[in-house]
């Protein structure tokens, strides 16, 4: 069964830290490692990531994936109570046996960033 | 743009009720996903349609649970008959690009369901 652990479960940081989120899977048939942010309702789409070591930035946001060990990190520099969040983790696999594609997520990262 | 809708927003409901919730994918996307999401199991990917047709039901805890979308404008996940371990917050999903994967998704607000 495909799995996606994330690392760790809760964070309390101070603003203007910088912190790093991780996000280990193993799953047969790895496609592409998704990022989504969620606040108090919906998760939004922060990241996709298909190719080892090429790092995707949108401001303070960063990441990178490592398919050779099998993990992915989020790096949130400078950050702001406005970062407060669950960041989940999710990974697009081949669904081995049929000819659909499965996304498994993991239970998330809770962060608070307090001022 | 609207975004994604779904109604309704919160649900309370006996046990042994039929429940059925409702979402509105954004117009132009192709792909509709239902997720739930539990304290217990996180967030979890039930089904997925793509230009309406369902393309991966293996989420479906079970029997009880089913899906339609009837056109690319709608869909229902119903659940019949309800008991209370199917209290959580349901997402609706859409996207638009190729089935085969996940492209960036837009989620709905949620729909709330707590089954007494």
């Amino acid at each position: 069964e495909d799995k996606v652990v994330q690392s760790p479960l809760s964070l309390v940081v101070h603003e203007g830290d910088t912190v790093t989120l991780n996000c280990s899977y193993e799953v047969t048939n790895f496609r592409s490692l998704l990022w989504y942010k969620q606040e108090k309702k919906a998760p939004t789409f922060l990241f996709m990531l298909t190719s080892s070591g090429i790092e995707k930035k949108s401001g303070r946001l960063s990441s990178i994936l490592d398919k050779k060990e099998l993990f992915s990190i989020l790096n949130i520099t400078a950050t702001q109570t406005g970062d407060s969040a669950i960041y989940l983790c999710a990974v697009d696999a081949f669904n081995s046996g049929g000819s659909n594609y499965k996304l498994t997520f993991g239970k998330g990262t809770l962060l608070t960033v307090n001022p | 743009d609207a975004g994604v809708i779904q109604s309704p927003r919160h649900e309370v409901t006996e046990m042994g009720q039929e429940v059925t919730l409702r979402c509105k994918p954004i117009s132009g996307h192709n792909s509709l996903f239902w997720y739930r999401q539990t304290m217990m199991r996180g967030l979890e990917l039930l089904i997925y349609f793509n230009n309406n047709v369902p393309i991966d039901d293996s989420g479906m805890p079970e029997d009880r649970f089913s899906a339609k979308m009837p056109n690319a404008s709608f869909s229902t996940l119903k659940i019949q008959p309800s008991e209370p371990r199917d209290s959580a917050v349901y997402f609706c999903a859409s996207s638009k690009g190729e089935w085969q994967g996940f492209p960036e998704q837009y989620f709905g607000p949620g729909t709330r369901l707590t089954v007494t």
